[in-house]
């Protein structure tokens, strides 16, 4: 079953513009998501993260907000460029005990185009 | 080294053979996992290590999937007898210990023919 749901597989979206893409969740249990970006033949790469107890994280032009009693988070790119065309995870880390440690619960991931 | 290392990049094997992918982690990084990534789906996680000890492996499939890490460093993820539905992307990621932020590898692609 698919804890975390990214339920847009893809967006496009023009330079200069907000991107904004969204997640939900559904076990209560994560403490901690995170946003990774992934390029063609790479693996991803950590873009940015918030705890449960915070709504909003900003870092730059990306900023990731939570909704806990929505569970559902979501990324915004201000303003969007060319170079943030990839592959976008949202991920999910249950608290403290879990035998896994910091284990990451994917999404399916959304695939951005910006275009010039 | 300077990022976390996988071999070999591409893995064509025959069905019934034996396979081992390799992670070299980020030096210092005492966390390790598998993840598992499915086309058009999201890395699934497989097993983790801290340190040299398998503390969870409850993601791995099948008692066809094993996974050490002898030294607490390079770790080795063997699938026994290949399937063809154990074809796809294996990624490896560690992290510094009790720091959520995970590198990844490039992962190893698996093809079972």
């Amino acid at each position: 079953d698919q804890q975390v749901k990214q339920n847009s597989p893809s967006l496009s979206v023009q330079e200069g513009r907000i991107s904004i893409l969204n997640c939900d969740y559904t076990n209560s249990m994560f403490d901690y998501f995170l946003w990774y970006k992934k390029y063609p033949a790479e693996g991803p790469t950590f873009l940015i993260s918030i705890s449960s107890i915070k709504d909003k994280n900003e870092d730059g032009r990306f900023t990731v907000f939570l909704n806990k009693s929505a569970k559902h988070l979501s990324l915004h790119i201000v303003p969007s460029q060319p170079g943030d065309s990839a592959v976008y995870f949202c991920a999910a880390i249950l608290g403290e005990g879990s035998n896994s440690g910091y284990a990451l619960n994917f999404g399916k991931g959304t695939s951005l185009l910006v275009t010039p | 080294g300077a990022g976390v290392s996988q071999s070999p990049r591409y893995k064509v094997t025959k069905r019934g053979q034996d396979v081992a992918l390799r992670c070299d982690p980020i030096s210092g990084h005492v966390s390790l996992y598998w993840y598992r990534q499915a086309l058009g789906q999201g890395p699934e996680f497989l097993t983790y290590f801290n340190y040299e000890a398998q503390q969870d492996k409850s993601g791995l499939p099948n008692d066809r999937f094993s996974a050490e890490r002898p030294e607490g460093s390079i770790s080795t993820l063997t699938i026994q007898r290949t399937e063809q539905r154990d074809s796809a992307m294996y990624r490896c990621a560690s992290s510094r210990e009790g720091n959520t932020e995970a590198f990844f590898g490039q992962g190893t692609r698996l093809t079972v023919v």
